[in-house]
Order: structure tokens, then sequence, then C-alpha cells
């Protein structure tokens, strides 16, 4: 059974670089495509975007050029790195995963990060 | 970007009555490739989103035949044959025809 985790810090500083670590369980991370998606407190999802180890990747255009993403098979991980965060970040980060990027059968629990000084 | 319209925002439903959301995109979904990538997601209070159906009608192994999709275009419909209280909750479809993914603003399903 393939389980998610995210990690990272719950605060974060505006203009800061928001950091996350999804670690993967009870399967390689090659093979699959892995996304992060957020939720802003009491609102809905909004996708953030997807890697996959083979150096595929998208990522939405409204977070710019703002969004890194990459994969670590060694450590069974995969990160996201936000730059200039503000308040408008603050979210529950989610990471999922799946044989497709659409296809979204894997759900880490999510992490809340707050943007505040 | 591809807008997701979901109809009704709210849906108070009684127990073993039947539920029915609508979802319509601002563009069709039909992919260059034939197929049609729209999802449908659950998420119970305080928990991540669930895949319930993929690919208009597909559902996920382990999702209850009382889920079911279906549409085609622009236009979609989840229907919950009789709703349990397992089923309370934000339903969200999602196009992945188009970058970026996008979602529907979301239906809350509560019991009457």
């Amino acid at each position: 059974q393939v389980q998610l985790q995210e990690s990272g810090p719950g605060l974060v500083k505006p203009s800061e670089t928001l950091s996350l670590t999804c670690t993967v369980s009870g399967d390689s991370v090659s093979g699959y495509h892995w996304s992060w998606i957020r939720q802003p407190p009491g609102k809905g999802l909004e996708w953030i975007g997807y890697i996959h180890n083979s150096g595929s990747t998208n990522s939405n255009p409204s977070l710019k050029s703002r969004v890194t993403m990459s994969v670590d098979t060694s450590n069974h991980q995969f990160s996201l790195r936000l730059s200039s965060v503000t308040a408008a970040d603050t979210a529950i980060y989610y990471c999922a995963g799946g044989i497709w990027d659409w296809y979204l059968e894997l759900w880490g629990r999510g992490t809340l990060v707050t943007v505040s000084s | 970007d591809v807008v997701m319209t979901q109809t009704p925002l709210s849906s108070p439903v009684t127990l073993g009555q039947p539920a029915s959301i609508s979802c319509r995109s601002s563009q069709s979904l039909v992919h260059s490739d034939g197929n049609t990538y729209l999802s449908w997601l659950q998420q119970r209070p305080g928990q991540p989103p669930r895949l319930l159906i993929y690919q208009i009608s597909n559902r996920l192994s382990g999702v209850p035949d009382r889920f079911s999709g279906s549409g085609a275009g622009t236009d979609f419909t989840l229907k919950i044959s009789r709703v349990e209280a397992e089923d309370v909750g934000i339903y969200y479809c999602m196009q992945a025809t188009q970058f970026p993914r996008t979602f529907g603003q979301g239906t809350r399903v509560d019991i009457k």
C-alpha cells in the first residue's frame, strides 16, 4: 500500500521560500506522476503542478516562475519549492500521485503552511 | 484556463435519497487523443481529497457503485443513487484535458 507524507515548516515569512517534501512509502517514486495541490483554509482546490522522474513537469502559470519541483529517487521523496511567498500562499498543501498526472489516486494528509511575519 | 462551474454549491439530502451534482466546463474537455479527462473527487470533513471517478464515468476500485458519472463535451454529472452518512463532504470536479488542471468550486453534500 503506497502512502504519502508531507513535511516542512508550518510557518514561512513573507518573501521567503516555502519548501515541502513528500515521502513515499510502499513503492518506488519511479513510474509515478507526482503532483502538488493546495487548498486555502475553507476554500477550494488549486493545482500547483506535477513532476515525473523522467523529467516531465508542468506547473500552474498563475504561480509564474515561483515553483520548482524535484524528485529524489534514492530517498523516495519529491519536493516543492515556492519562492517569494505572500499571505495568499497560506494553504494546506497536499502531495498526490498516480500513474498519470491526472490520475490522483494517492494523497498525503496535507500540511498547513502559514505565511506570516 | 478552463473554468469549471459546479451546481449546486450546496445539496442537503435525506439519507437514502439520490443526489446529483452538475459540472460545466468553459471549453470542451475532449482531448485530441479522443479521451475526456474529467474526474470527480470527494473530500470528507478533515480529510484529503479522494479520487472517485476518472474519465467521466470510471470508478476507482473500492468506490461504491452508488456513485456514477456521466456526461460529454462540456456538461457532466455525478450522481449518488442513495446517499449514506459517509457520503457527507465536498465534491469537486476536475479537468485534466488542458494545462493547468482546474477544479470546480466544490459542492457540499450534507444530510437534512
